[in-house]
């Protein structure tokens, strides 16, 4: 599975929209990239995924640069509920063992009042 | 529809003690995961199951024993626990054993071994 590098943390306002960064650029043909979170003592929680169109869900949206080299999640209205670890991964299909996850440190994105 | 759920929340333990971990799911996948979880560490697999009647090792299965008992329950077994076993435990399961599916996880277990 490509690297990915991201921010250690951002903050932004409630109500705003908030942009988290990520960075893929070794990033193959075949993989996708994979949003998650995790907020304080949970477990981690899918998001959004892609390949090369950009997606949204009720949760975010994704935006990928057209060479895949980079993409950036949108929460588009920001609440102290999304202060969360923001983990992008990008992985390939793989069965078995090689299915595990496997999360790097992530962003902090802090939500302000 | 609950998704994932893990029994116990929080379990505290002394060293050489054992118990059972549960997990179980509703959303009729295919595959299930537990990992744990430390500090700085990020998740580290112990064992998965790809469908029902089928266990395989993960990165870290040294300690730990795993039955797949139905399609939806997968527990994670500590038979003499150890103080480096204390971490938070979470249990996955997905559709597919794909790496492109979903994963989709429970709260977690507390596990603190003295």
């Amino acid at each position: 599975d490509a690297k990915t590098t991201q921010p250690p943390s951002m903050d932004c306002a409630e109500g705003r929209a908030a942009n988290l960064p990520c960075n893929h650029s070794t990033i193959s043909g075949n993989e996708y990239v994979y949003w998650y979170r995790q907020i304080h003592s949970q477990g981690p929680q899918y998001i959004i995924h892609g390949l090369k169109n950009n997606e949204t869900n009720e949760m975010a949206s994704l935006i990928i640069t057209e060479d895949r080299k980079s993409s950036t999640l949108i929460l588009p209205h920001a609440t102290l509920r999304d202060t969360a670890v923001y983990y992008c991964i990008v992985r390939v299909s793989f069965t078995g063992a090689n299915s595990k996850l496997t999360f790097g440190k992530g962003i902090t994105l802090s939500v302000r009042p | 529809n609950a998704g994932v759920t893990q029994t116990p929340k929080f379990q505290v333990l002394k060293t050489g003690q054992s118990m059972t971990l549960q997990c179980a799911q509703d959303m009729n996948h295919n595959s299930m995961y537990w990992y744990r979880q430390d500090p700085g560490m990020g998740l580290r697999l112990i064992y998965y199951s790809a469908s029902e009647g089928t266990t395989d090792k993960g990165e870290v299965p040294n300690g730990y024993n795993v039955s797949r008992l139905n399609k939806r329950e997968f527990s994670l077994r500590l038979e003499s626990a150890a103080p480096s076993q204390t971490s938070v435990y979470f249990c996955a399961s997905s559709r597919t054993g794909f790496s492109t599916d979903t994963q989709y996880f429970g709260p977690g277990t507390r596990l603190t071994v003295l």
